[in-house]
């Protein structure tokens, strides 16, 4: 079965630090990857998305970047992290061209910067 | 454009009151739609689907949601709610290619 695996859990970070969350899926190959990010009493905002090993596209411009090293992992960094950078953040899939599937989320990432 | 709206950002009812939860959307064909559920710090959880067939929908906890394209709306429904369904919940649409939409959610407190 597939799983989708997010680290660390919670993370307090430095105004200025630079910051790495991953995101891993087991089970399946070549699928499309999502980076999300929710605001305090916000809703979703996507920040990135991925097609392929080293294919990203941003949706909205920002301190925070993404790569894909590998088929099934997916990276969400930054060189230095701003306070607006706070917040919640989730990594999913699907299965290309199976849109009726939906997304799997990961458990996400709560992100403090202080 | 697609697009979804949830029309409640907040609802509260008491435990064992009956549910129902807004969802509209605007798409041009058949949208495949989705009802997510996400629990304080936790991620996403899929809740149903609609994509075709019958237009009413059973799902995991207890829910259902009826798709009606007359109204453009998916509204999730829960016979008696319980204090574990406390939650935000999220509706969602795809076009059958690779992105979903997603409304700006309902956050449903219950009252015991």
């Amino acid at each position: 079965s597939q799983t989708i695996h997010q680290w660390p859990a919670t993370l307090v970070q430095p105004v200025g630090s630079p910051l790495s969350l991953e995101c891993t899926v087991e089970g399946t190959s070549n699928p499309n990857l999502y980076w999300y990010r929710q605001a305090a009493g916000r809703g979703l905002q996507l920040l990135f998305y991925s097609v392929g090993i080293g294919q990203i596209s941003s949706e909205v411009p920002q301190n925070l970047s993404a790569s894909r090293p590998q088929d099934r992992q997916f990276i969400l960094s930054s060189k230095k992290l701003l306070l607006s950078d706070s917040g919640f953040y989730l990594c999913a899939w699907s299965t290309p061209g199976q849109g009726f599937y939906g997304y799997t989320f990961g458990s996400g990432t709560r992100l403090t910067v202080v | 454009a697609q697009s979804v709206t949830q029309p409640d950002i907040h609802i509260t009812v008491s435990e064992g009151a009956s549910l129902e939860l807004r969802c509209n959307y605007s798409y041009g064909a058949t949208p495949y739609l989705f009802w997510y559920v996400q629990s304080p710090g936790q991620g996403l959880q899929l809740l149903l689907k609609y994509f075709s067939g019958d237009t009413l929908v059973q799902g995991i906890k207890g829910f259902e949601a009826e798709f009606k394209r007359s109204q453009s709306s998916f509204n999730l429904r829960k016979p008696s709610v319980h204090w574990s369904d406390a939650a935000e919940y999220f509706c969602a649409l795809n076009n059958a290619g690779n992105m979903l939409t997603f409304g700006g959610g309902t956050r449903l407190m219950v009252k015991p």
